[in-house]
């Protein structure tokens, strides 16, 4: 397996721009995770899907954010306006429940940068 | 409040040499501690996941300890290479269903082996 594909790798913009981040989850895998890095915060969690539902979209910053679904093998998340304060690495992760010994798989993120 | 604090920030060793690096939580309820290698440039990859009741657990050149009375942890290096050379990053999960829900990321210590 390729693992999980992230596209792109890199993004510049420029602010109130529209920014598309897509993932690719490993196959069978049943849930999936938007993660956001950056310096001072490290890794938080932005949303998380199971067999394509979101669960959980309380680490969303605000509604300029969102992610979408709409099938268990693609996702994207969507900002809208960008701003500035966006600009970090965003992962995106895959797992298959395994009863707490779940391992995440993290693509190699989408840098992005709001000019 | 739940948090998971790392140390130390960075380190330097020269090759060949062990390290251990710490990992400090308050996250309650615990369900397992994961650490996590990320190269520069790419997704955090698994080395080690511990449940409550295991105290060590290894993976190559890298031992996790755990002692959950204190809540604390340790990954130890052996032998560095060049290619330990990234961040290291201690999550730990408070959700004893579906764990990845609910990690709790430290900031990870950036490891540099040197020749």
């Amino acid at each position: 397996d390729a693992g999980v594909i992230q596209s792109p790798r890199h993004e510049v913009t420029e602010m109130g721009q529209e920014v598309t981040l897509r993932c690719k989850p490993i196959s069978g895998h049943d849930y999936l995770f938007w993660y956001r890095q950056t310096m001072m915060r490290g890794l938080e969690l932005l949303i998380y899907f199971n067999n394509n539902v979101p669960i959980d979209d309380s680490g969303m910053p605000e509604d300029r954010f969102s992610a979408k679904m709409p099938n268990a093998s693609f996702s994207t998340l969507k900002i809208q306006p960008s701003e500035p304060r966006d600009s970090a690495v965003y992962f995106c992760a895959s797992s298959f429940h395994d009863r707490g010994h779940e391992k995440l798989f993290f693509g190699s993120g989408t840098q992005l940068s709001v000019l | 409040k739940n948090q998971v604090e790392q140390s130390p920030q960075s380190l330097i060793i020269l090759e060949g040499k062990n390290c251990t690096l710490q990992c400090n939580y308050t996250v309650s309820p615990f369900s397992n501690l994961r650490w996590y290698k990320q190269d520069t440039g790419r997704g955090p990859v698994s080395l080690t996941i511990m449940t409550f009741s295991e105290n060590t657990k290894s993976n190559g050149r890298y031992t996790a300890t755990l002692d959950a009375d204190t809540k604390q942890s340790s990954l130890h290096i052996t032998a560095s290479q060049l290619s330990d050379s990234a961040s290291y990053i201690c999550v730990v999960s408070s959700d004893r269903g579906s764990t990845l829900g609910r990690l709790y990321f430290g900031r990870g210590t950036q490891l540099t082996v040197w020749p």
